[in-house]
């Protein structure tokens, strides 16, 4: 089993673009979460995805968008970059009803 | 790598003693509450959990304790070893069976010295 996996590990934009980050989940797992980490920071909670559906969401504007696949795997998109949203973006995967959740390794994003 | 670290309170242990890290929750109606340890240039690794009608739980060389009534959450490790150096963050969960939206605390970056 090769637990959460996250691609790419590491990222550079420019102020502006569009990025698109990706997650498949430990197997037999259906939710899947999105937190954003800063640098001395605890992750925070962007929005969780379950039955291809945002099931929650957490205080982070519309730039940041996601999707999940029937294959439970998820993407997250962040549109019009701005240097505040260079951090590690981390994906998390869980059972509904569940309480554990699995982390990936996260991507680092850097917006120059 | 990163240093996830940065900024954040730190606890510096001898090999061999035992570390304590505390933790400050804010909702009252979280329900579940985890430890998770993050080395640098990784992802957040559970440790260990407990739900709110406990007040202890105990895993190997770790224990958590909750005190609901002052909202405090700690994590005792015993006998720390180097690799135990990393930063620790709790996460509380308000009903987990609706979906894990976890809310993490800041963190403490934990320091073993030989």
């Amino acid at each position: 089993d090769a637990g959460v996996t996250q691609s790419p590990t590491h990222l550079i934009k420019t102020r502006g673009q569009q990025v698109t980050l990706r997650c498949s989940p430990k197997s037999g797992h259906d939710t899947v979460s999105w937190y954003q980490q800063a640098l001395g920071q605890g992750p925070q909670f962007i929005f969780q995805y379950y039955e291809e559906e945002e099931r929650q969401r957490g205080n982070f504007p519309d730039r940041f968008s996601g999707h999940q696949f029937p294959n439970y795997s998820s993407e997250l998109n962040v549109n019009a970059l701005l240097l505040g949203d260079s951090a590690l973006y981390l994906c998390a995967s869980s059972q509904d009803g569940g309480t554990e959740a699995f982390f990936g390794q996260g991507t680092r994003l850097t917006v120059v | 790598g990163e240093n996830v670290g940065l900024h954040l309170p730190t606890l510096s242990v001898q090999e061999g003693d035992n570390s304590i890290i505390n933790c400050a929750y804010s909702n009252s109606a979280s329900d579940y509450f985890i430890w998770y340890k993050q080395e640098s240039g990784k992802g957040p690794q559970f440790i260990i959990d407990i739900r709110s009608n406990m007040d202890k739980r105990q895993g190997q060389r770790v224990t958590v304790l909750l005190n609901k009534t002052v909202k405090h959450l700690s994590l005792q490790i015993a006998a720390t070893q180097p690799g135990d150096s990393a930063v620790y963050f709790c996460a509380e969960n308000v009903s987990p069976g609706g979906g894990n939206k976890l809310t993490f605390g800041t963190g403490t970056q934990l320091k073993v010295e030989l």
